[in-house]
């Protein structure tokens, strides 16, 4: 049974440039949340998606941005780049109901220099 | 607005002792309660969750964890702490009736077993 898996696992960008992550969901999940984890901190929750539509979002400004596709994958997009946006970006999976478990990814690690 | 507070950065223990690492909410509705373990470049792994019933919850890897809402307390506990425990650790918060599915996280405990 394949976890959740994120892609890449590392990134090194510049200030201005776009990124994007990548996130397959465990198996037979349907809901993806993305968490942003700074060096030293807990993750904060970016967004939500499920059925193909954001759901929730925490408190991110547009240029983080996000979509699902048909298959429950995920991508995170960031745009124009901050030196604070360097950290590790976790997907979690969980199926629907708000009673299930998150389930974490490995995490893609940006460095933006 | 929720928060999790885990008071104490690090927690030394000897192998064999036992572990527990302390955390607090602060929450309006029924909150539900999660504890996940992060090993050094990788992702969290989840551990055990309190969402209602017995306020003792059992966990992988022998960990639990004890609901006390007096307390608005969540700490996790193992009877016998392993060198392999050696980890960051993170209690998060749910309440689904006011945020949906957003896990609010604590700050994180370093664990430090030592042989």
């Amino acid at each position: 049974d394949a976890g959740v898996t994120q892609s890449p696992t590392h990134l090194i960008k510049t200030r201005g440039q776009q990124v994007t992550l990548r996130c397959s969901p465990k198996s037979g999940h349907d809901t993806v949340s993305w968490y942003q984890q700074a060096l030293g901190q807990g993750p904060q929750f970016i967004f939500q998606y499920y059925e193909e539509e954001e759901r929730q979002r925490g408190n991110f400004p547009d240029r983080f941005s996000g979509h699902q596709f048909p298959n429950y994958s995920s991508e995170l997009n960031v745009n124009a780049l901050l030196l604070g946006d360097s950290a590790l970006y976790l997907c979690a999976s969980s199926l629907g109901s708000s009673q299930e478990t998150q389930y974490f990814g490995p995490g893609t690690r940006l460095l933006v220099l | 607005a929720q928060s999790v507070a885990q008071p104490e950065d690090q927690v030394n223990v000897a192998e064999g002792n036992p572990l527990t690492v302390k955390c607090t909410y602060s929450v309006s509705g029924n909150p539900y309660l999660f504890w996940y373990v992060q090993y050094p470049n990788r992702g969290l792994q989840f551990l055990l969750k309190y969402i209602t019933g017995d306020n003792l919850v059992k966990g992988s890897y022998g960990f639990e964890a004890e609901f006390n809402k007096s307390q608005t307390s969540f700490h996790l506990k193992k009877p016998s702490a392993l060198v392999s425990d050696s980890a960051l650790y993170f209690c998060a918060v749910r309440v689904p009736k006011l945020t949906g599915n957003k896990l609010t996280f604590g700050g994180g405990t370093r664990v430090l077993v030592k042989p």
